[in-house]
């Protein structure tokens, strides 16, 4: 198993412009989630999704777009590109629900520079 | 003030040393997590405690949900321990979102 990947690993961008982080996993997991962390700060939920189809915002949802149209992949929208989003991307899976029995995966991160 | 709060943010210590990274968190939970995050960048999960202690190696963690903290210890530290190590809470009712902490950085010097 490759477990999660993402694409591209560094990205800069112009103000204004727009991209797709892909995330993928190969593990059949239900869970996943995106996540930014800005320097010396802790992880920032983005958005999250449950499974196929459902996806829904966490704590710093404004400026992006998910979508979720299959179990494996999960991409992260950008659009209008701006200074403050400059940070490193970190795409996670998790297999059940409740009450985080298991361990949560992560991608290798996507680092991204708006100028 | 954060929910989760780490100690300390940096430490540097001696190859050989024995070492403790601590949690405080002010909310209810359903279980803590300890992260490390190397200097590449990637993040591993270390443990998932809801009570008690668990041991992986040399590394240690406890929690006492009483007092709300939990201890990360490392024994006989490394090199190669050198990295980022992250606290993490699942609060009460709330599944599918973690609380982060900030995150010790630990340097250890051969």
């Amino acid at each position: 198993n490759a477990g999660v990947t993402q694409t591209p690993k560094f990205r800069i961008l112009k103000i204004g412009q727009s991209m797709t982080l892909q995330c993928t996993q190969d593990m059949n997991h239900n869970y996943m989630y995106w996540y930014r962390q800005d320097p010396g700060m802790g992880l920032k939920l983005i958005y999250y999704s449950v499974g196929a189809g459902i996806t829904d915002k966490g704590e710093v949802p404004n400026g992006y777009n998910v979508s979720r149209s299959t179990t494996e992949d999960f991409p992260l929208r950008l659009e209008l590109a701006a200074p403050s989003q400059t940070s490193v991307y970190f795409c996670a899976s998790r297999r059940l629900a409740g009450a985080w029995r298991e361990t949560q995966y992560f991608g290798p991160g996507t680092r991204l520079l708006v100028l | 003030k954060n929910e989760v709060e780490q100690s300390p943010q940096n430490l540097t210590a001696q190859e050989g040393e024995f070492i403790t990274i601590n949690c405080s968190y002010s909310v209810g939970i359903s279980a803590l997590h300890w992260l490390q995050q190397h200097p590449g960048g990637g993040i591993v999960s270390l443990f998932m405690l809801s009570s008690g202690k668990k041991k992986h190696g040399r590394l240690i963690a406890t929690i006492n949900i009483q007092e709300k903290h939990s201890s990360l210890h490392i024994t006989a530290s490394h090199p190669r321990d050198s990295a980022v190590y992250i606290c993490a809470v699942s609060r009460v009712g709330s599944n599918y979102q973690l609380i982060w902490g900030a995150g010790t950085k630990l340097i250890i010097k051969p």
